[in-house]
């Protein structure tokens, strides 16, 4: 099946700091990556839609400065968070589309911010 | 927007046992309806899904229902083994075109016991 990586898997920053996330499709064109945010025991919470080549449409609630996508590629969407405070220690995750319905996710990344 | 409601949020059976997890959605439009599991610490896997021309979808012990009148599905999962522990998360999605975000439910928590 179609495998999707993330990097880092884990990342302590400190408060005030900004932290970039790379999600990966290894073997197939995702045009379309998602990126959500799990806390611990609830569900996924969809963050954005990032398209290739255009701006990333963000979900009502999600503030689209400090959490910047860029979908550079057909392979390759980043997540930075800037200017992280411990509010937004988190479990991120991101997922690929190929050209059927279904999303790949990836293996996440838990931030942690001091 | 789409809003999607999942119940129970735990269920505990005896190896052996069915287990039925229950969602409902709002937005009429949705019409890809897929089922993850995530295990502690993993990503979420996809275990099925079903598109809304289709009513009814199995594999092997897992089943999947769609009621679109009613606006609910359901997972059937058949003589359950602990391997079968672990989070599950129904979705639901309007896949036009490149418009394709999921909406995932608050997740189960299904506990199976040898």
């Amino acid at each position: 099946g179609a495998v999707v990586s993330q990097h880092p898997s884990w990342v302590i920053c400190k408060s005030g700091t900004s932290v970039k996330i790379e999600c990966r499709s290894l073997d197939f064109q995702a045009t379309t990556m998602f990126w959500y945010r799990q806390f611990p025991k609830q569900s996924l919470m969809l963050m954005a839609t990032s398209n290739e080549g255009s701006k990333a449409t963000y979900e009502q609630g999600v503030e689209k400065d400090k959490f910047l996508i860029n979908h550079a590629s057909l392979t390759l969407s980043t997540l930075t968070v800037t200017s992280a405070h411990p509010e937004d220690s988190s479990f991120y995750i991101c997922s690929a589309r190929d050209l059927t319905y279904e999303q790949y996710f990836g293996p996440g990344t838990r931030l942690t911010v001091t | 927007g789409e809003n999607v409601e999942q119940h129970p949020s735990t269920l505990s059976v005896q190896e052996g046992d069915s287990a039925v997890i229950k969602c409902t959605y709002s937005d009429s439009a949705s019409n890809y309806f897929p089922w993850y599991k995530q295990e502690l610490g993993k990503r979420p896997q996809l275990i099925i899904d079903i598109r809304s021309n289709v009513g009814e979808k199995k594999d092997q012990r897992i089943a999947v229902t769609l009621n679109k009148t009613a606006k609910h599905f359901s997972l059937h999962i058949t003589e359950t083994q602990p391997e079968d522990s672990a989070v599950y998360f129904c979705a639901a999605g309007l896949f036009s075109g490149g418009y394709n975000k999921l909406i995932f439910g608050a997740g189960t928590r299904l506990a199976v016991h040898p």
